[in-house]
């Protein structure tokens, strides 16, 4: 069975564009939740979906956002980039929502260089 | 305010020793995962524990809800067990995240 895939694996960006990430789940899971990393800051909770909508949301700007497709794929999108959006965006996938017990699949990330 | 503490930062430790991490929260939490990361980003999820004890192989983890403490043991470490070991509380609507434990194990 697949894992979570998410494309793509490497970027650079220039501040001030914006920029879309792709999280395909592993097959039969509806929630995809989005996480980023950074040095400084650790792991991060972005935001989460479950049967296209957004259940959670973590303390980001409103330059980060998402959506979920019927298929259950997601996108994260985020504008007007800035320098310390430099990460890695890491996807996970679960049967059900983080909250019921569910065990989490995360993807190999995205790693966005902001230059 | 951190919400998840965890400690040690960093481990060394030689192939075969038993080895323990420490997570303590502050949050109310659904159930407390313990996950892994090796170089290059990708992450495992270990465990996840909402009370006792679970056991895989040779590690094991350990929550106590009333004193919000959790730990991980790995026996008999092996070099292939060196990764970051993250701690990652679930309040049900958030997941909060301590910064890792950096562990090496030397052959």
């Amino acid at each position: 069975k697949a894992g979570v895939t998410q494309t793509p694996r490497y970027l650079i960006k220039t501040r001030g564009q914006q920029v879309t990430l792709s999280c395909s789940p592993i097959s039969g899971h509806r929630s995809v939740s989005w996480y980023q990393q950074t040095p400084g800051q650790g792991l991060q909770f972005l935001f989460e979906y479950f049967s296209e909508t957004q259940r959670n949301k973590g303390n980001f700007p409103g330059r980060f956002s998402g959506r979920q497709f019927s298929n259950s794929r997601s996108e994260m999108n985020v504008s007007t980039l800035e320098l310390g959006d430099s990460a890695l965006y890491l996807c996970a996938s679960s049967l059900e929502p983080r909250g019921s017990g569910n065990t989490i699949y995360f993807g190999e990330g995205s790693w966005l260089t902001v230059v | 305010k951190n919400e998840v503490e965890q400690s040690p930062q960093n481990l060394t430790a030689q192939e075969g020793e038993f080895i323990t991490i420490n997570c303590s929260y502050s949050v109310g939490i659904s159930a407390l995962h313990w996950l892994q990361q090796h170089p290059g980003g990708g992450i495992v999820s270990l465990f996840m524990l909402s009370s006792g004890k679970k056991k895989h192989g040779r590690l094991i983890a350990t929550i106590n809800i009333q004193e919000k403490h959790s730990s991980l043991h790995i026996t008999a470490s092996h070099p292939r067990d060196s990764a970051v070991y993250i701690c990652a509380p679930n309040t049900g609507n958030q997941f909060y995240f301590g910064t890792g434990t950096s562990l090496t194990v030397i052959p």
